[in-house]
Parts: structure tokens; sequence; C-alpha cells
């Protein structure tokens, strides 16, 4: 069946870069999308990118896809202590129902 | 907009009692989510509804668990009679139909 799969923690330190990755199973996924959670919140769209795109960049995040692999990637440059959350991958299944499947979401830690 | 709006925020209920919540989508979205977020299981989809429709209910877990959409502005989610393993955050999103999802801010259920 349908998984998205993502490792569950990353540490990095302000300043550096962070990179999570994420692989899908759908090749029919449409758009790929990017969720951050904070404490206590729900799930807030961070940005997405359309299957027929290889990379796009907004600000200090860049998303890259590799369709052939079925691999995303979010980076967030100049990583800040705010940037702290839970980041969740997701794809959109194929067809026109529009469900999105979630993985289990990368806790991103960012130390002083 | 003020965007997906759940009520209420927290519930503390014993075991045995019924509990609703209650979502308020945003205006002119026409699919509608009910999430459950635990720290075991991450995020699993419960239902959908397009157009006010059940779409997909398999993710409920129990007949303890109903949900309906009866307008294109509301919807609830029941849980009768709710037991201790029910604690979990719940979270509403909705979205146009393969499109990205906006959640609410999500209620946190007790059950004691």
């Amino acid at each position: 069946g349908e998984d998205v799969e993502q490792s569950l923690f990353l540490s990095v330190r302000e300043g550096d870069s962070s990179v999570i990755n994420c692989t899908y199973t759908d090749s029919s996924s449409t758009y790929l999308y990017w969720y951050k959670q904070e404490p206590g919140a729900g799930l807030q769209l961070l940005t997405y990118i359309f299957s027929n795109m290889d990379m796009k960049q907004d600000q200090r995040l860049t998303v890259l896809l590799n369709k052939k692999d079925k691999h995303l990637s979010l980076r967030i440059a100049d990583t800040q202590t705010g940037d702290s959350a839970i980041y969740f991958c997701a794809e959109s299944l194929g067809g026109s129902q529009g469900n999105l499947i979630f993985g289990k979401g990368t806790k991103l830690s960012v130390k002083p | 907009d003020a965007g997906v709006i759940q009520s209420p925020r927290h519930e503390v209920t014993e075991m045995g009692q019924e509990v609703t919540l209650r979502c308020k989508p945003i205006s002119g979205h026409n699919s509608l989510f009910w999430y459950r977020q635990t720290m075991m299981r991450g995020l699993e989809l419960l239902i959908y509804f397009n157009n006010n429709v059940p779409i997909d209910d398999s993710g409920m877990p129990e007949d303890r668990f109903s949900a309906k959409m009866p307008n294109a502005s509301f919807s609830t989610l029941k849980i009768q009679p709710s037991e201790p393993r029910d604690s979990a955050v719940y979270f509403c999103a909705s979205s146009l139909i393969g499109r990205g999802y906006t959640f609410g801010s999500g209620t946190r259920l007790t059950v004691v």
C-alpha cells in the first residue's frame, strides 16, 4: 500500500542547514507537501511541489524532488531555534479524491 | 477567514461517557478530514468527506466512533462510549479536493 517514510529525529546547530528527507511510494502523486507542527498546534502547510518540478525555492526553504527514486527533501538554510518543530512529508494519492498520506514526522531540534 | 475551527480545545471525560468533537471547515472548501494523533501511532486518518459525503471511513477504529457532516460548514466526530485508549489529539482539516490541507488547532481528548 501507500507509505511515506521519514527519519524520526534530526538535531542541528543554529545557523547550520537542516536537510529532512522523505521517501514515498505512489508514483502518480500530483503534489508533494511539507507541513510543520509546533508544540501544541496543528499542522501548518509549509510548502509544496508539483510532481513535474525538480526543485522549488522559497526564501530559506528549498524542496528537491527526485521522481525516479521517489525521494523528497526539505532544506532549511540558516536554521533558527524557531524552526524547532516536527516536519511532516505528505503525498497526494493518484486520482481526484485528494487524500494525502502523511509520514510519521521528523522532529527537528535546533541547538543554540 | 478564521481558518478551520475546532471545539473544544481540551476535553477531559470519564470512561464510558459520550464525547462529541466539532469542526467548522474553511468556507468554500469541499473536503473535510478527521485525524487522530498519538505518540505511538503518529497521525492517522479516521474518515474524510468530499462534498459532505463520507468517502473513506476505513480508519475509524471501531463502531464506537461515528462522524457526520450535515452541511458544508459543520462536522462532528462522536465517540460513544469513550475509553482511555481513545486519549489523543484529534485534528480536523479541510481543503479543496486534491489540494493541500488546512488543519485546525486540534482537540486534546483525555479519557480517565
